[in-house]
């Protein structure tokens, strides 16, 4: 299983939208809604942000948004904070039922 | 509170064998599925096994299958991950996690594997 495909970074300015794409196959993000995205900030765990698809989990805050289209899934950051900054990583559920990440994009604030 | 934490790893030599332990607490542990992700240093990360919340279920990453065995001890709210004839490429940090079929909701501060003689 191939990991998904993710631009290794992405930069924006503190105010400014940003959207992370991930690209699958018709054998994992474009068959189930079962994409989800993790922030992890430098030296620590992952941070769960967005499950199946768009769901954001309690204490996550609205300026995170997820999508998907086919085979790619899509985080929109709106409103940046320096605090965003961080690396950004997407996963989805495969038809072999195993589970598949992202390379992990690296999330610049400017 | 969600508490999980690792134990277990270290520096191993090739073809040798690890068992990594994680401590739940703060939820009802036997009411979910867990899961072993690792990241190997600077890299991404990447799956590695699942288990449902009887443990009647297991499902593992093509790389580790036939070599890692995840479990679970309701009674005593700890998963584990049996890791034998383990190779270089398995170095890496190991976490622990909470979740569903595919999402993971809550993350240990992971263990150190290394593999090396």
């Amino acid at each position: 299983q191939s990991a998904l495909t993710q631009p290794p970074s992405v930069s924006g300015s503190p105010g400014q939208s940003v959207t992370i794409s991930c690209t699958g196959t018709s054998s994992d993000v474009g068959s189930y809604n079962r994409v989800s995205w993790y922030q992890q900030p430098p030296g620590t765990a992952p941070k769960l942000m967005i499950y199946e698809v768009s769901n954001r989990p309690s204490g996550v805050p609205d300026r995170f948004s997820g999508s998907k289209s086919d085979n790619t899934a899509s985080l929109t950051i709106s409103g940046l904070q320096a605090e965003d900054e961080a690396d950004y990583y997407c996963s989805s559920y495969t038809s072999s039922t195993t589970v598949v990440f992202g390379g992990g994009t690296k999330l610049t604030v400017l | 509170e969600v508490q999980l934490v690792e134990s277990g790893g270290g520096l191993v030599q090739p073809g040798g064998s690890l068992r990594l332990s994680c401590a739940a607490s703060g939820f009802t542990f036997s009411s979910y599925w867990m899961h072993w992700v690792r990241q190997a240093p600077g890299k991404g990360l990447v799956w590695v096994s699942r288990i449902n919340n009887d443990g009647s279920s297991t499902t593992y990453a093509g790389s580790v299958k036939g070599r890692f065995t995840i479990s679970r001890d309701n009674a005593k709210n700890t998963l584990y991950l049996q890791m034998n004839s383990v190779r270089a490429e398995d170095t890496a940090v190991y976490y622990c996690t909470k979740g569903g079929l595919a999402h993971f909701d809550y993350w240990g501060q992971g263990t150190l594997v290394t593999v090396s003689s």
